[in-house]
């Protein structure tokens, strides 16, 4: 099993829609958590941290993070075509290192 | 500018020809790190440093060298290239170590080693 695992998609959605991206982790001693997208040929940028269990907000975008489940979930409102590219999820599971998953590719359909 | 600055953006090397990809950042962060990115695999751990002279190794060590001499530069050393390090590096920084705020990343360099 993978310490990080998304679905590679791509995930379709319509402009206006709720995108939904997921994220299992292997390791239960996972402290922090993150969200980058990463647009074609650019360097990924981060979106949102969450290091408690529940839900955190920022503008367009909710994190949810559930550690006895082990996902860690990024909700898109309001979908725009300037949304599409791909999203990490990483994750610190314990020390130093910082994991990512293979990311989910998101196209927003106009 | 608050920024992460790698060079160079793209390189073309020959196998065995030593090669350095410098990383620089400007906001006096502790943590730095290298990163390759391949289709399929996703961002993977080179190195990272928690701060000037400590280093260790992350997921995929072989075959790279890095230094800390300064807290602002982390250079990536390839002291003998082979064609299966041709990839997508990236240079990251952080705040500090023990929690992260999340990474700031360079621009990424390209790297074909033929």
């Amino acid at each position: 099993q993978k310490e990080v695992e998304q679905n590679s998609g791509p995930l379709s959605v319509p402009e206006g829609a709720i995108a939904s991206l997921n994220c299992t982790y292997s390791d239960r001693g996972s402290q922090s958590f993150f969200w980058y997208r990463q647009y074609s040929g650019k360097s990924p940028e981060l979106i949102m941290s969450i290091y408690s269990n529940g839900d955190k907000e920022d503008g367009r975008f909710t994190a949810q993070l559930n550690k006895a489940s082990q996902y860690v979930s990024l909700l898109i409102r309001d979908s725009q075509p300037s949304d599409s590219a791909t999203y990490l999820c990483a994750l610190q599971p314990g020390g130093f290192k910082t994991i990512f998953g293979a990311g989910t590719r998101l196209f927003v359909k106009a | 500018e608050a920024q992460v600055t790698q060079n160079p953006r793209y390189l073309i090397t020959v196998t065995g020809k030593k090669l350095t990809v410098t990383c620089s950042q400007n906001m006096n962060h502790e943590y730095m790190s290298w990163y390759r990115q391949d289709p399929g695999l996703g961002l993977r751990q080179i190195y990272y440093s928690m701060n000037v002279e400590v280093t260790d190794k992350g997921d995929v060590p072989e075959g790279y060298k890095v230094s800390r001499k300064e807290k602002r530069n982390f250079p990536l050393i390839l002291e003998s290239p082979s064609p299966n390090q041709t990839s997508l590096y990236f240079c990251a920084s952080s705040l500090t170590s023990d929690r992260s705020y999340g990474y700031t990343f360079g621009s990424g360099t390209r790297l074909t080693v033929v």
